[in-house]
């Protein structure tokens, strides 16, 4: 059971199109990440959310905390094929744990 | 500053053979992480050190999975009698212990194939 569901698991739409990467769980989580990771690489940090209700934008990326902390967005405006890769949301269960839950990732591919 | 660095990047191994996988973090991360990786999956947690503390080992797979770590700098992970099963990228991930540190940097990983 994955305690982190990511959804879709696959896109590919064409640059230029908007998109959202949803991530669910039935478990409140004290702040959630989003990575992004390119093959042959590591994943690297995006943003971390950890109020309830709030919203992060990082350029063409906004990101979003569900009000009861259990799930989580990523919107991409206008996307660019450099915006390629697979994306994992992570999410901490106890504040200062540090040990975090991940989904199985969206694999997104955008089209020239 | 240097980042999070593992090795080997690729090891092949014949099934039944040990293998150990090294990971250097950043330099002041006193918490260290291991996930695996299968392909095209996300990330699973296999272990985690916390400065002194008793390591984390709630997510290792089976007792073929073991790792150490020398004071707050390198760790091996170690896979005794490897199986086919096990192939799959190994990633390590250091971060700082203290409140609202909560970026995990992660290493290029070591991608392991069991023939």
């Amino acid at each position: 059971t994955q305690l982190l569901e990511q959804s879709p698991q696959f896109l590919s739409i064409q640059e230029g199109e908007n998109l959202t990467v949803y991530c669910n769980s039935s478990s409140v989580f004290s702040s959630l990440q989003w990575y992004r990771q390119e093959p042959g690489e590591g994943p690297v940090l995006l943003v971390t959310v950890v109020t309830g209700g709030e919203v992060k934008k990082l350029k063409r990326l906004t990101f979003q905390f569900g009000d009861a902390r259990k799930d989580s967005s990523l919107h991409i405006t206008a996307a660019q094929p450099g915006d390629t890769g697979l994306y994992l949301c992570a999410g901490e269960k106890e504040q200062g744990a540090q040990k975090l839950v991940f989904g199985q990732g969206t694999r997104l591919t955008i089209n020239p | 500053g240097a980042g999070v660095s593992q090795s080997p990047s690729n090891k092949v191994t014949e099934k039944g053979k040990d293998v150990e996988l090294r990971c250097d973090p950043i330099s002041g991360h006193t918490a260290l992480y291991w996930y695996r990786q299968r392909l095209g999956q996300g990330l699973e947690f296999l272990i985690y050190f916390q400065g002194n503390s008793a390591p984390d080992k709630s997510g290792l797979p089976s007792d073929r999975f073991s790792a150490e770590r020398t004071g707050e700098s390198v760790s091996t992970l170690t896979i005794q009698r490897t199986q086919q099963e096990d192939s799959a990228v190994y990633l390590c991930a250091s971060s700082l212990d203290a409140p609202g540190s909560y970026e995990q940097y992660f290493g290029p990983g070591t991608r392991l194939t069991v023939t």
